[in-house]
Formats: structure tokens, sequence, C-alpha cells
């Protein structure tokens, strides 16, 4: 069973003070890595999607990379907008080996970025 | 910018009462999910929907849900006879293409409240 387990649960940081967020999984097959933000009582924000190990995307202040196990958040000098719940969600291939998008979630990290 | 867009933003039912959550995916998106996160829980996959039929569904989707694409637009989700334990967000998401992994965008959600 594909698994993903995101560290810490709750992270509150000062503004400008840049740190990571983790997500591990354990996955037969990955076909994707995904990155969302979720506020309040709101659906997921799209981030980013990486495919293969090494891979790198930026956006703003968030770097997210990846490597066979896990996958790291970045935030670079966050300011207290960035305050969210980010998810990690992973893509697989089923157990006939094909995908039809199926997304399994994380439990989220919830940041607090205080000014 | 296209979105995923949901109707209504808030649903109360009683138990046993059937419920019909709408969606309008992005116009061009060709694969469809609904997804459901109880109050302080992870996000959770239940159905995909691709070319008027399901593609994949959860352990949690049922006898009791049902979905339909009714026309060009909407996407539909049934809940028969709701269980007090189907209180939750449900999110719609859509994608445009299958192929490596597409991004999923989801909609604001529904809160169901089921007494």
């Amino acid at each position: 069973e594909d698994q993903v387990t995101q560290s810490p649960e709750a992270l509150r940081l000062q503004e400008g003070e840049s740190s990571s967020l983790n997500c591990s999984y354990t996955v037969s097959g990955l076909r994707g890595l995904f990155w969302y933000r979720q506020d309040p009582g709101k659906g997921p924000e799209f981030l980013f999607t990486l495919y293969s190990a090494g891979e790198e995307k930026e956006k703003e202040r968030l770097k997210a990379t990846l490597t066979k196990k896990e996958s790291f958040l970045h935030i670079t000098a966050p300011k207290p907008e960035d305050s969210a719940t980010y998810l990690c969600a992973v893509q697989t291939k089923n157990a006939g080996g094909t995908s039809y998008g199926k997304l399994t979630f994380g439990q989220g990290t919830i940041l607090t970025v205080h000014p | 910018e296209p979105e995923v867009t949901q109707t209504p933003s808030h649903q109360v039912t009683q138990m046993g009462q059937e419920v019909i959550l709408r969606c309008v995916p992005i116009s061009n998106h060709l694969y469809f999910y609904w997804y459901r996160q109880i109050l302080g829980q992870k996000v959770e996959f239940l159905v995909s929907f691709y070319n008027n039929e399901i593609s994949e569904k959860s352990e949690i989707f049922d006898d009791q849900f049902s979905v339909e694409r009714p026309d060009g637009s909407n996407f539909t989700l049934k809940i028969r006879s709701t269980k007090l334990e189907d209180s939750a967000m449900y999110f719609c998401a859509s994608k445009a293409a299958s192929g490596r992994a597409d991004t999923q965008y989801f909609g604001p959600g529904t809160r169901l409240t089921v007494l």
C-alpha cells in the first residue's frame, strides 16, 4: 500500500526564518509527486509537480526537491502570507500497471509564520 | 484563469437523506475526481472518472455513492442515504490528460454536515 508521511506536523517560524518541510513516501512505482497549499476551509492549491529523483522546481520563496525516498519543500525568508497547510501527494501506478491519476496524500504540515 | 467550481459550498442534511454534490470541472479536462477530507484528517481519494465511466474507486466508495456526468459540463457525486460519518469536505478535481502525471486542479469544496 502506498504511504506518504509528512514532517513536522506543525512548524512555527518567524518572518524571514528559512526552513524545510519533509515528505517521505513508500510507493510501488512513482509517476509524480505533487505539492499543494491548503488554506483553512479551502481546496488544495497546486504548487509543484516532480517526476524523477534529482528534479527541482522553484516558485517565489518556495523550492521543491525530490529523491528516491522523499521530497523537501524549502521555504526561504517566509512571510506571514505563507502561513497555510502544505500537502504532499503521490500518483502511482495501480496493480494493473496503469494509472488513472489517483492521488495519495500525506497528512500535511501546518506552517505558521509570525511577523 | 480557468478553475473548478463546486456547489453548494455548504450542505446540511439529515441522516438517511440523499444528497447531490455538484462540480463544474475545467472545460478542456478529461479526467475527473472526487476526494473527501474529514475534519483534521488526510485528503482521501474516492473515485476517478474518465470517458463516461468510473476508472478507479476506493474502498470508501461503496454502493451508497455514485457519480455522473449528466452533460458536457457538470460532474456530480450522489450519496444515496447519508450517514453521520459522511460529514466531511468533498473536493472535486480535474486534469487535462493522462500520460505523464498531469496536475489535478481542485475546487473549493463542499462542506457536508450530516445531522
